[in-house]
């Protein structure tokens, strides 16, 4: 099956700065990609998605980018603000819709 | 919010019993999902289900059994209650691949 690989597991960001996490998938068959961002004893929300057939997606201060052939895809958010401090999940959709997610990275973004 | 709702929101439970958890929506959506979150391990898919008495396995059903008999429950059971099985559950529903999948508010179930 699918398995989704997710760096850092912790990011620590001085207000204004950008935020790169990095995300690798198993399944060439993958054709969908979303972003979830997850605040302290709240359910995951989806903040940003990509298809297979686009090489990047952007949506204000959120940014996408997908590298089939290398199978990677990076979430960035730019001018990082303290709201954005949460815990961010990428995930891989495969076969039979079955969504993959990796292991989280915390995001702490210092004033 | 989506139209999902997870029952019972919190529970406690020995070890050796059997526990129902209960995903329901009303959104018609052809997909559901049982998620569990642990530290460490993210979101790890235990069943899920793409239409009524069509279930699959995740990565980690050992333990779990689930049923849909209607487009809008999806049931996890516990047959056995352990304390590794302690943790917090999410659903998920969506209505078409490669859609936004949205999430309930969680259960959080202690196994003693």
């Amino acid at each position: 099956g699918e398995n989704v690989e997710q760096h850092p597991s912790t990011l620590s960001v001085q207000e204004g700065d950008s935020a790169v996490i990095k995300c690798t998938y198993s399944d060439s068959a993958s054709n969908y990609f979303p972003w979830y961002k997850q605040e302290l004893g709240k359910r995951p929300q989806l903040i940003i998605d990509i298809r297979s057939n686009v090489g990047e997606k952007k949506d204000q201060r959120i940014a996408v980018t997908l590298n089939k052939t290398a199978k990677h895809f990076s979430l960035h958010i730019t001018e990082t603000q303290p709201e954005d401090s949460a815990v961010y999940f990428c995930a891989a959709t495969a076969a039979g819709n079955k969504l993959t997610f990796g292991g989280g990275t915390r995001v702490l973004v210092k004033p | 919010d989506a139209g999902i709702t997870q029952s019972p929101r919190h529970k406690v439970t020995e070890t050796g019993t059997p526990v129902t958890l209960r995903c329901h929506q009303t959104e018609n959506h052809r997909y559901m999902y049982w998620y569990r979150q642990d530290p460490g391990h993210g979101l790890r898919l235990i069943h899920y289900s793409y239409g009524v008495k069509d279930t699959d396995k995740g990565e980690v059903s050992d333990g779990y059994s689930v049923s849909r008999s209607k487009t809008e429950d999806f049931l996890l059971t516990l047959e056995s209650a352990t304390s590794s099985q302690t943790s917090v559950y999410f659903c998920a529903i969506n209505g078409q691949k490669n859609t936004e999948a949205f999430f309930g508010q969680g259960t959080r179930l202690t196994v003693v």
